[in-house]
């Protein structure tokens, strides 16, 4: 049981460039979500998803797309990335409002 | 505007003392706090929760407190470990806002000195 699953750990893109950022759960858990985390500003969520074909956005959505066309894969795409996109991005899901579980984190460098 | 709030950015204990991390919000939507525990090149774990209809939660070693009025929530760690040397994020959610839809405090980072 990996729980969630980010892929890659690490990426290196230039500006403009577009990339998916990759989260699997096999934990069956309906509610899914993505967190950036920046210093100084904690972690703050861009979208999440109550379940298949249901997405909506978060606090810091803008340059960034998602899709959860299944139970278990949700991933998040950057349409052309810019260096204020330099950041460490947390996927998690959970049952309900309580805890969530987070996979180990994606460190995204944008020159 | 940062709703949740956790001033100290960072906190030193010796090794058996307590340690005690704070954070404030200014949401009175929120009805429902958890902290979380993140060492290097991980991701968060959750560490322990409160609902707003309690003042207080007990999880071994850890602790939380929350004041309702003064918009207050504090994670007591007794004793303190070696290995609790992390960063806290407190995190808060409301009724009124979607599951998942959490709030985060910049974080503590809490070192604990053998």
């Amino acid at each position: 049981n990996a729980g969630v699953t980010q892929t890659p750990k690490f990426q290196v893109l230039k500006t403009g460039q577009s990339m998916t950022l990759q989260c699997a759960q096999d934990m069956n858990h309906e509610y899914m979500s993505w967190y950036r985390q920046d210093p100084g500003m904690g972690l703050r969520l861009i979208h999440y998803s109550v379940g298949a074909g249901i997405t909506d956005q978060g606090e810091v959505p803008n340059g960034y797309n998602v899709s959860r066309s299944t139970t278990e894969d949700f991933p998040l795409r950057l349409l052309s990335a810019a260096p204020s996109q330099t950041s460490v991005y947390f996927c998690a899901n959970h049952r309900g409002r309580k805890k969530l579980f987070f996979g180990s984190g994606t460190q995204l460098s944008v020159l | 505007d940062q709703q949740v709030k956790q001033n100290s950015p960072s906190l030193s204990v010796q090794e058996g003392r307590i340690s005690i991390l704070n954070c404030d919000y200014t949401n009175s939507m929120f009805d429902y706090f958890l902290w979380y525990k993140k060492y290097p090149a991980e991701g968060p774990t959750f560490l322990i929760s409160i609902s707003s209809i309690k003042d207080k939660n007990e999880d071994g070693r850890f602790t939380v407190f929350l004041n309702k009025s003064a918009k207050h929530l504090s994670l007591h760690i007794v004793p303190s470990q070696p290995g609790d040397s992390a960063v806290y994020f407190c995190a808060a959610s409301g009724s009124g806002t979607s599951y998942g839809k959490l709030t985060f405090g910049q974080g503590t980072i809490l070192t604990v000195h053998p």
